[in-house]
């Protein structure tokens, strides 16, 4: 099963609002990503988790803080974001080992689209 | 050079053709490659990975050519639910998926 699924499937949100997005997978997988994807562009990268350890943020700023509470969950906490943030969000999960630099293909969850108004 | 490129078409082809999408990428390092199919606001699928020898998948066929840092996607007997972004990713030095841009396919009946 290859599922990467996702919550909210839409969501509005103010300026000054806290809101989390949510992402899960069972395949067993231990890498897990978030992109960013605006219209008629390729998913941006914004952060790994590897082993439930961060391993890459893209330079993504702070008012979007990624968590991971274990190998299968993944969450993404926004806040006080901006209209330019307004996006689809989308968790993928691969296989991969500590230290493994291999890319492996990448299950993507059906995304989040969020409008910051 | 960008490090994946992508002719972003669009690709206006009728029902039944067969069209073929090309890639390059810039980093000779590279060992894993991947086309991934994305339908309007909805997520990237993968299509396939790509190997060495060459992979076929009933009407898809990828091929990579390693000394050229090309890879391509042939599809046979198009259909009208082929119609989508097709992307080509490239795997990066971390780890990471490094995406082209995507080329557009619309298939008419």
């Amino acid at each position: 099963d290859t599922e990467v699924t996702q919550t909210p499937k839409h969501l509005v949100m103010g300026m000054t609002n806290k809101k989390s997005l949510k992402c899960e997978q069972h395949m067993g997988h231990r890498a897990m990503y978030w992109y960013k994807q605006k219209a008629k562009k390729p998913p941006e990268l914004m952060f790994v988790y590897s082993y439930e350890k961060l391993s890459i943020n893209e330079s993504v700023p702070s008012r979007f803080s990624p968590e991971c509470p274990n190998s299968s969950l993944l969450n993404l906490h926004l806040h006080a974001l901006q209209p330019e943030d307004s996006a689809l969000y989308l968790c993928a999960s691969s296989q991969g080992r500590t230290g493994d630099f291999f890319a492996y293909e990448q299950y993507f969850g059906p995304g989040t689209r969020l409008t910051v108004t | 050079r960008k490090e994946v490129e992508q002719d972003p078409g669009p690709f206006n082809v009728p029902e039944g053709a067969t069209v073929a999408f090309n890639c390059t990428y810039s980093n000779s390092a590279s060992q894993s490659f991947f086309w991934y199919r994305q339908d309007c606001r909805k997520e990237p699928k993968l299509l396939m990975s790509v190997y060495s020898s060459g992979n076929e998948d009933g009407r898809f066929t990828a091929q990579l050519n390693r000394a050229s840092q090309y890879i391509s996607l042939l599809i046979r007997d198009s259909k009208l639910s082929d119609s989508a972004t097709y992307l080509c990713v490239v795997g990066g030095s971390q780890g990471n998926l490094i995406f082209g841009k995507g080329t557009k396919l619309s298939v008419k009946p």
